[in-house]
């Protein structure tokens, strides 16, 4: 199947810096990519949905200064988190719709953010 | 907007069946879909419903009805590894087709 990668899997900052999150598309084309946040032992919140070459929505309450992100080309989305706090500790995931392949929805693994 | 409620934890033995529920309010989506998540890990495709009735994939079931906003996972001889959560999510319809997901449930599966 359709593979998602995520790189940082794992990532410990110290507060105030800014940490950037990257989720590919191995092998198929995403005009669309989603990025979520969950705390422990919660849902899956969707942040915002990352259109290639065009602004990103996003959710309400979600700050767009502070998560910043960029869908560059249609294998690649980035998710930067600017002046990160211990609040923004949380596992970040994208997911990737294929294009071509009647939009089926494929996720990253995840990257785990921890903020000093 | 969308709603999806599921009991927040469940737990059953070896062997058993268990049955997650989800109830929801939307304004419309394409259908059901259930994911499996692990600690740690991204959630998995487990089933999808786009229409009523009941959907079977080797020990998983998925049921959905529209009329009843109402949809649930079975679980069929459970196994240790089946202790994992499990998410409910719609695909809205128009827009960019965002996948929502329910409040999950936590499943325990114990010897």
């Amino acid at each position: 199947g359709a593979v998602v990668s995520q790189h940082p899997s794992r990532v410990i900052c110290k507060s105030g810096t800014s940490v950037k999150i990257e989720c590919r598309s191995l092998d198929f084309q995403a005009t669309t990519m989603f990025w979520y946040r969950q705390f422990p032992k919660q849902s899956l919140m969707l942040m915002a949905t990352s259109n290639e070459g065009s602004k990103a929505t996003y959710e309400q309450g979600v700050e767009k200064d502070k998560f910043l992100i960029n869908h560059a080309s249609l294998t690649l989305s980035t998710l930067t988190v600017t002046s990160a706090h211990p609040e923004d500790s949380s596992f970040y995931i994208c997911s990737a719709r294929d294009r071509l392949e009647g939009g089926e929805l494929f996720f990253g693994e995840g990257s785990r953010l921890t903020v000093l | 907007g969308q709603s999806l409620e599921q009991p927040s934890e469940v737990t059953a033995v070896e062997g058993a069946i268990v049955q997650i529920n989800c109830t929801y309010q939307t304004s419309g989506f394409y259908g059901l879909s259930w994911y499996q998540q692990h600690d740690g890990g991204a959630p998995t495709f487990l089933s999808y419903n786009a229409l009523d009735g009941l959907e079977e994939t080797g020990r998983f079931s998925s049921f959905l009805s529209r009329s009843d906003s109402y949809g649930y996972l079975l679980l069929q001889e459970l196994q240790m590894k089946d202790s994992a959560s499990y998410f409910c999510a719609v695909r809205e319809i128009g827009g960019f087709q965002k996948l929502v997901f329910g409040t999950g449930t936590r499943l325990l599966v114990s010897p």
